[in-house]
Order: C-alpha cells, then structure tokens, then sequence
C-alpha cells in the first residue's frame, strides 16, 4: 500500500522566510509524488510533480521539491515567503502501476506573517 | 475550456434525502474521480472511472454510488444521505487513466455539502 505523511499540521513563517512543508511516503513500488495547493474555498492546484525523471522538481510560484529515495521524502520549499503563499498545501502519491488514484497527506496549513 | 465544474456549489440536506452531485469536463479526459475532504484527514478517495462505463471503488465507496455513461460526466450519487457524509467534495479529472503515464489529476472548485 501507498501512503503519505505531512509532518506539521500547522506552518508559520514570516514575510521573505524561507517555506519547508515536510512529506514523506511510504510505498513498496516506485511512487510518483505530487504538491498541490488549495486556496481559501477554492479547489486543488498542481504546484509541481515528480514522475521519476529530475530528483529536483520545479514548480509554480518559485516552489520546488528534492525526491530523495533514501530518505523517503519530497518536501516542499520556498527560498522567500509572500503573503499570498498563505494556504493548504498536500501532498499525494501514486504508484506506477494501476488506475491513476491519488493517495493524499493530512495537509499544512502554511501562516504568513507580515 | 471550462476544465472540470461542478454543481450544485452548496447543498443543505436532511438525513434520509437523496441527491447528485454534478461533475463535467471538457478537455476529454478517459480518467474521472470523486474525492471527499474532512478537516484532518486530507482528501480521500470514493470513487473513480477510467472510461466510459468503467467505474471503480476507492478508499471510501459506503453509501455512494457513481456511473459514467459518457465521457464528460461522472455524477455522484447519496442515496439516503447520513449526517456523516457531510463533507467537501471534489472532482477531478486526467487525460490518461493510468498512474503510469503521471498525469496531473485536475480538480474542480468542489460542493460543500451538509446533511442535517
């Protein structure tokens, strides 16, 4: 079975901080691992995805992620916090195999202080 | 494209009623899927498609049941709604049904729903 786990339920920075949400999977076939950010009231946005080419995945808004097999992690960054990072941030595995299901994290609320 | 919409936005239900929730997309998408959000748990999967006429059970398929007998839409369906189901629900959409192709799932801006 596949899974994700989000470390932290609740994240504050401050403006121009740098942003860590934190991921780890747990998958017993090569996962494909996926960020995406929900706004207030709004749907599900992709903010990066990686698909086992580039350990080091770029995203929008400046986000990227490192997959790192031996640590069994993709966690989130931002070298510079803004004001309008402030959201739900997910992260969710699929495996290579089978229907495209995505197996989600509890989420980070990220808090961006002024 | 509108991408994936959904209606109805809200919907207040008493325990016991039925109802369907909406889901379509235009961008001619084999792979279609219905997910629930509850504070703390993240979203979790009810049902999913991977074509017309093919639907499947997820982590969560109790008390709903889906159908798609065209490509655009994947309507859900409570049929005596529980005080439990009240919850987000979403839609999303892939071009390609397999985990293996890792296309990106498309959501849509989902329905809150709350049964009394």
């Amino acid at each position: 079975a596949q899974s994700v786990t989000q470390l932290g339920s609740h994240v504050s920075v401050s403006e121009g901080a740098l942003v860590l949400l934190r991921c780890n999977y747990s998958s017993s076939v090569p996962p494909y691992l996926f960020w995406y950010v929900q706004y207030p009231n709004q749907g599900l946005q992709l903010l990066l995805k990686y698909t086992s080419a580039a350990t080091l995945v770029k995203g929008i808004n400046d986000f990227e992620a490192e997959f790192k097999k031996s640590e069994t992690s993709f966690h989130l960054t931002k070298p510079s916090a803004h004001m309008s990072d402030a959201a739900e941030y997910f992260c969710a595995v699929t495996i290579q195999t089978g229907a495209n299901n995505l197996f989600f994290g509890t989420g980070t609320r990220l808090t961006v202080i002024p | 494209n509108a991408g994936v919409t959904q209606t109805p936005k809200f919907q207040v239900l008493k325990t016991g009623q039925s109802m369907t929730l909406q889901c379509a997309q235009d961008m001619n998408h084999e792979y279609m899927s219905w997910y629930r959000q509850d504070p703390g748990m993240g979203l979790r999967l009810i049902h999913y498609s991977v074509g017309a006429g093919i639907t499947d059970q997820g982590e969560v398929p109790n008390g709903y049941n889906v159908s798609r007998s065209t490509t655009e839409d994947f309507p859900l369906r409570l049929l005596s709604a529980a005080p439990s189901q009240t919850s987000v629900y979403f839609c999303a959409s892939s071009y390609s049904s397999s985990a293996g192709a890792g296309e990106t799932q498309y959501f849509g801006p989902g329905t809150r729903l709350l049964v009394l």
